[in-house]
């Protein structure tokens, strides 16, 4: 069972077009990660969200953590074919050792 | 400034050998993991070190794994022996700290395939 479940796990758009991207979670965090992996590299942090309500934005992607701190989405606008990759979302527990989690990843796909 | 190095980037072995990965962490970065990345599917936490001392270690398969940082610095996780289902890239990632908000520096990865 995923700690962390991202939806949906494949999604191939159109360039131009506009796109989210989930994590779910019955857990409650401290704080939410999004990563980018591209093929043969390690993921690369996009952005921490650590507040209930929290928004963050970086270019044309939009980030926000849930009210209760148990969910996130991404959202982009415009999606460039530079966007592909996987997107990871991570969770650090809020009890017990500080263990960051991963979901299994949405892989995302911009054909130009 | 350096990023986390890892070796070898590509292994091939038969099942019941054995093999070992090596990562040298950000200079100065307290905390070392060792995830598990299966293909298509997100990484998993195989152990996590605190300088030199093992922070959680609870999904390590202990029966053939096993990992050690000397010295509180570089890595290396071993497998033996290998099992089919240890296909996998191994990531090796480091931090400044032990932190809830913490982000997480990844190496490149080690590519295992067992045949």
């Amino acid at each position: 069972t995923q700690l962390l479940e991202q939806s949906p796990q494949f999604l191939s758009i159109q360039e131009g077009e506009n796109l989210t991207v989930y994590c779910n979670s019955s857990s409650v965090f401290s704080s939410l990660q999004w990563y980018r992996q591209e093929p043969g590299e390690g993921p690369v942090l996009l952005v921490t969200v650590v507040t209930g309500g929290e928004v963050k934005k970086l270019k044309r992607l939009t980030f926000q953590f849930g009210d209760a701190r148990k969910d996130s989405s991404l959202h982009i606008t415009a999606a460039q074919p530079g966007d592909t990759g996987l997107y990871l979302c991570a969770a650090y527990l809020i009890q017990g050792a500080q263990k960051l989690v991963f979901g299994q990843g949405t892989r995302l796909t911009i054909n130009p | 400034e350096a990023g986390v190095a890892q070796s070898p980037r590509y292994k091939i072995i038969e099942k019941r050998q054995s093999v070992a990965f090596w990562c040298n962490p950000i200079s100065g970065h307290a905390t070392l993991y060792w995830y598990q990345q299966i293909l298509g599917q997100g990484p998993k936490l195989l152990i996590q070190f605190q300088n030199n001392g093992v922070v959680d270690d609870s999904q390590l398969p202990k029966d053939r794994f096993s990992a050690e940082r000397l010295k509180g610095v570089d890595s290396t996780l071993k497998i033996q022996p290998a099992k089919l289902e240890d296909s996998a890239v191994y990531l090796c990632a480091s931090s400044p700290r032990l932190a809830y908000t913490g982000e997480l520096f990844f190496g490149e990865g080690s590519r295992l395939t067992v045949l």
